[in-house]
């Protein structure tokens, strides 16, 4: 597609809930990344994809997150046992192979944890 | 391990002044430095980067930014501000090949009329 596409834009759900986030990156991107920016703060790095490669998960907080990447485009990320902490916009990037030459931003998901 | 440090939460200019963001950078890498905005309730857009070029770079609506590596800061300027400049601004820094990209916590730019 022309740009990251994202889904849902918005999400409210209750606490202990799970929810699957969506990523569409940008057609032939080998690189896609998961970030979650929280209310007044920059962007804290969650997980990343390239190519065939086994993800980098370091950034994932605990283990009720997961993501996965089928047939290296669309991402899922997972969020088991929802609290209220989780409470963030999620933004997903993709990159043609690396980071020198910059992102491409979704518009992310709004999460809400009530 | 690579970190960024931007000086400033908060900047407020009068339309028409200058605009100075500061950013500071640590790379164990000779780094790849970036500034995205945000424009509230919009996605994260790339401003310019700089990956080992010339260490002045011009990016989108009159931004630049210049490396210096002895003072290891990457400061955002733009000669005149615009009531449309109004937004968040991020400062980023990659290390070598795939390393994801590290985020500062951001500078909210408010530009007064």
């Amino acid at each position: 597609g022309a740009g990251v596409s994202q889904s849902p834009s918005n999400k409210v759900t209750e606490k202990g809930k799970d929810v699957e986030l969506r990523c569409d990156p940008i057609s032939g991107h080998t690189a896609l990344y998961w970030y979650r920016q929280s209310l007044g703060q920059g962007l804290e790095f969650l997980i990343y994809f390239q190519g065939n490669s086994a993800p980098d998960k370091s950034g994932l907080p605990s283990d009720r997150f997961s993501a996965e990447r089928t047939g290296g485009s669309v991402s899922t990320l997972t969020i088991q046992r929802t609290q209220q902490e989780d409470s963030a916009v999620y933004l997903c990037a993709s990159n043609p192979t690396g980071g020198l030459s910059g992102y491409t931003f979704g518009s992310g998901t709004r999460l809400t944890v009530v | 391990a690579q970190s960024v440090t931007q000086l400033d939460s908060h900047v407020s200019v009068s339309e028409g002044t200058p605009v100075l963001l500061r950013c500071n950078y640590s790379s164990s890498y000779s780094p790849s430095l970036f500034w995205y905005v945000q424009h509230p309730n919009k996605g994260l857009q790339l401003l310019l980067k700089y990956t080992s070029a010339a260490t002045l770079v011009k990016g989108i609506n009159g931004f630049e930014a210049e490396f210096k590596k002895s003072e290891t800061s990457f400061h955002l300027t733009k000669p005149s501000a615009h009531m449309s400049d109004a937004a968040e601004y991020f400062c980023v820094v990659s290390g070598s090949g795939n390393t994801p990209l590290v985020f500062g916590k951001g500078t909210r730019l408010s530009v007064i009329a």
